[in-house]
């Protein structure tokens, strides 16, 4: 079946350094659609990302990410981290115009210090 | 604009007992989604439905998970008899037009719930 895999657990940087949250995914599906959803503390999940067409990167709230088929990713990059970036980030999946099921990844926790 | 809202907040069970959860959709849209997010995990569609109707409910256990939205706005989700392993928050989200490919879910704040 389909299934998102991200870096594993905590990730913690050093405000001002690259934020890079790996995310890769497994479907049979030729034609998926990628997406990072961001969950800070007390709030509900939101959506902070979407996919495009392949090797095109998007753009939201200084947070990038480029779909590469060829290597099934969709990694969330930023130049520089902030304290408030500190929260919980999903990596989903949906396979098609059929269905309107997000398949998630486990989760990584970002954690940015002074 | 109101967000999806969700109550209980929270619940905490003995084994055998029956919880629903209730959810309330943002206006206007069609469908409506129901997963269950074990701790450390991603949330896992159970369920999701456009308007009334059930769409896929392929992953809710059926033998004691039930789902129902009769006038295609608010949502129930109900556990009959719950087990340790529901442990889990129970998140609903909604979405304009599911088919189109890139639908945003807006998830409510989620159920928190414990057996016992």
């Amino acid at each position: 079946g389909d299934s998102v895999t991200q870096t594993e657990g905590l990730v913690t940087l050093t405000e001002g350094l690259p934020v890079m949250l790996n995310c890769t995914y497994q479907t049979i599906y030729s034609n998926p659609f990628l997406f990072w959803y961001v969950h800070y503390l007390n709030e509900s999940p939101r959506l902070l990302l979407k996919s495009s067409t392949d090797n095109k990167r998007t753009e939201h709230q200084g947070f990038h990410a480029t779909l590469h088929k060829s290597s099934s990713s969709f990694h969330l990059q930023k130049s520089s981290a902030q304290l408030s970036d500190s929260a919980l980030y999903y990596c989903a999946l949906r396979t098609g115009a059929n269905t309107g099921k997000l398949t998630f990844g486990h989760g990584t926790i970002l954690r940015v210090h002074p | 604009e109101a967000g999806v809202t969700q109550s209980p907040r929270y619940a905490v069970l003995q084994e055998g007992q029956a919880v629903s959860f209730w959810c309330d959709p943002i206006s206007g849209h069609d469908t409506l989604y129901w997963y269950q997010q074990p701790r450390d995990q991603g949330p896992q569609l159970l369920v999701y439905f456009r308007d009334e109707a059930v769409i896929d409910n392929s992953q809710l256990p059926s033998d004691r998970f039930s789902a129902v939205r009769p006038k295609g706005t608010n949502s129930t989700l109900k556990i009959q008899s719950a087990k340790q392993g529901d442990t889990a928050t129970y998140l609903c989200a909604s979405s304009r037009d599911w088919g189109a490919n890139y639908a945003e879910q807006f998830f409510g704040p989620g159920t928190r719930l414990t057996v016992l």
